[in-house]
């Protein structure tokens, strides 16, 4: 199959750190890749994984678990521009190399 | 340096009507994609392509035509509008495969009533 899973919405805290999971079920799988979006804008690229453990960025890590089919994504020192939807998204190597997208996580941040 | 460039930015079609969107891209990337988001979902691929002459079909290519006659362009086709289309389309490149990251156009918000 080809789901991917995140959950629909998330609040936190200004300062705070938060973790966006993503669950995905593709077979012939290839990397997994995190991306933002701010609300009416085209999304743009965080991180991709394609070996397990964590990567680190600045204040965001994206971590990977191949044999578990989950990802997170960390998002430290939380600011209000973070509030976004975040976008998990698998490639699926065969013939296809297509990049299947979750329905993404929205951020919202406060005060 | 432009980028993925994508127009129109805004369309509002009747039904059975046809349109282009077109989307350019000036980094010589050889991959090409077309997408659509409706609203609070991901992003659902229509077609795409890895090189000029060369195109496929994604999850949802049903309704769409594509062509890639140059590395830069790739616009994407509605023959006859139908209200399913109504969505916002991502135009997006990479250089030379899938597994690296994708550079999106600003997308085209259609309408079809």
């Amino acid at each position: 199959g080809q789901n991917i899973d995140q959950p629909t919405e998330m609040t936190a805290t200004e300062g705070a750190i938060v973790q966006i999971n993503c669950t995905y079920q593709t077979s012939g799988f290839n990397g997994l890749f995190w991306y933002q979006q701010h609300a009416g804008e085209a999304p743009t690229f965080l991180s991709y994984n394609v070996l397990d453990g964590l990567e680190e960025k600045g204040r965001f890590s994206s971590f990977l678990s191949r044999s578990k089919g989950y990802s997170y994504l960390l998002l430290k020192e939380l600011q209000m521009k973070d509030s976004a939807s975040y976008l998990c998204a698998a490639l699926k190597e065969d013939s296809s190399y297509k990049l299947i997208f979750g329905s993404g996580t929205r951020l919202l941040v406060r005060p | 340096n432009a980028g993925v460039t994508q127009t129109p930015k805004f369309r509002i079609l009747k039904i059975g009507q046809s349109m282009t969107l077109q989307c350019t891209q000036d980094m010589n990337h050889n991959y090409m994609y077309w997408y659509r988001q409706d609203p609070g979902m991901g992003l659902k691929l229509i077609y795409y392509s890895v090189g000029a002459g060369i195109t496929d079909k994604g999850e949802v290519p049903n309704g769409y035509n594509v062509s890639r006659s140059t590395t830069e362009d790739f616009p994407l086709r509605l023959e006859l509008a139908a209200p399913s289309q109504t969505s916002v389309y991502f135009c997006a490149s990479s250089l030379r495969t899938p597994n690296e990251k994708l550079f999106f156009g600003s997308g085209t918000q259609l309408s079809v009533l």
